[in-house]
């Protein structure tokens, strides 16, 4: 299993600022992937962090608002641009062990004012 | 669209009873399957995954599935109040080599 952190654990940001959470993986991981969680709801897929390319986005999901770095195979990178309230959600990162397992980030809980 | 589909609940059952959490997915294709447990204000923590029809059974937990009726399930025996979580079955088969995740079914065991 891969054991993954991430930071902040949690912040509260001011309408129209960016944050960028981070993400950390104890193991070489092929897939990253990134997904917003609102309270009470399930896990929405922003995208898919590539190494050596640009990020994979799901529909609703643009590269200006959340940008994404993959600079090896045990770090990624997602920024929220541009803040708004309808942002505030616990953003988790999750990285690909053996066959399609994902292993899941604590997350970080963002709150937008 | 791929879709997992499963029961939101919630579900209730007393201590020491099995808890039965169900999953239908709709792509044939996927050829790995998963239950997470999410334990309110945490992440989910993968608890079980099964590749071939059939049970697999891991300590008080055992997955079952039948892919020709593309249907897996989760049994958790003897259940304890600490199992009181939301259990989101996850599939293969995302366009991006993403899971494909349930909404979740609440349990919710009563001591």
């Amino acid at each position: 299993s891969a054991v993954i952190s991430q930071k902040p654990s949690r912040d509260i940001c001011q309408r129209g600022t960016s944050l960028t959470i981070q993400c950390q993986v104890d193991s070489q991981v092929t897939m990253m992937f990134w997904y917003r969680q609102q309270p009470g709801q399930s896990l929405t897929l922003i995208a898919t962090a590539n190494q050596g390319s640009e990020a994979t986005y799901e529909s609703g999901f643009v590269i200006d608002k959340f940008p994404i770095s993959r600079p090896n195979l045990t770090f990624s990178t997602l920024t929220v641009s541009n803040m708004s309230p309808e942002d505030s959600s616990i953003y988790l990162c999750s990285g690909g062990g053996p066959p399609d397992e994902q292993y899941f980030g604590p997350g970080t809980r963002l709150t937008v004012t | 669209q791929k879709e997992v589909e499963q029961n939101s609940g919630p579900l209730s059952v007393p201590e020491g009873a099995i808890a039965s959490l169900n999953c239908t997915y709709s792509d044939r294709g996927s050829q790995s399957f998963f239950w997470y447990r999410q334990y309110s204000g945490k992440s989910p923590e993968l608890i079980m995954s099964i590749y071939s029809n059939g049970d697999k059974e891991d300590g008080r937990f055992t997955a079952q599935l039948n892919k020709a009726s593309q249907y897996v399930s989760l049994l958790i025996r003897d259940s304890q109040p600490s199992d009181s979580a939301t259990y989101l079955c996850a599939v293969s088969g995302g366009s991006q080599g993403n899971l494909i995740f349930g909404k979740g079914t609440k349990l919710s065991v009563k001591p």
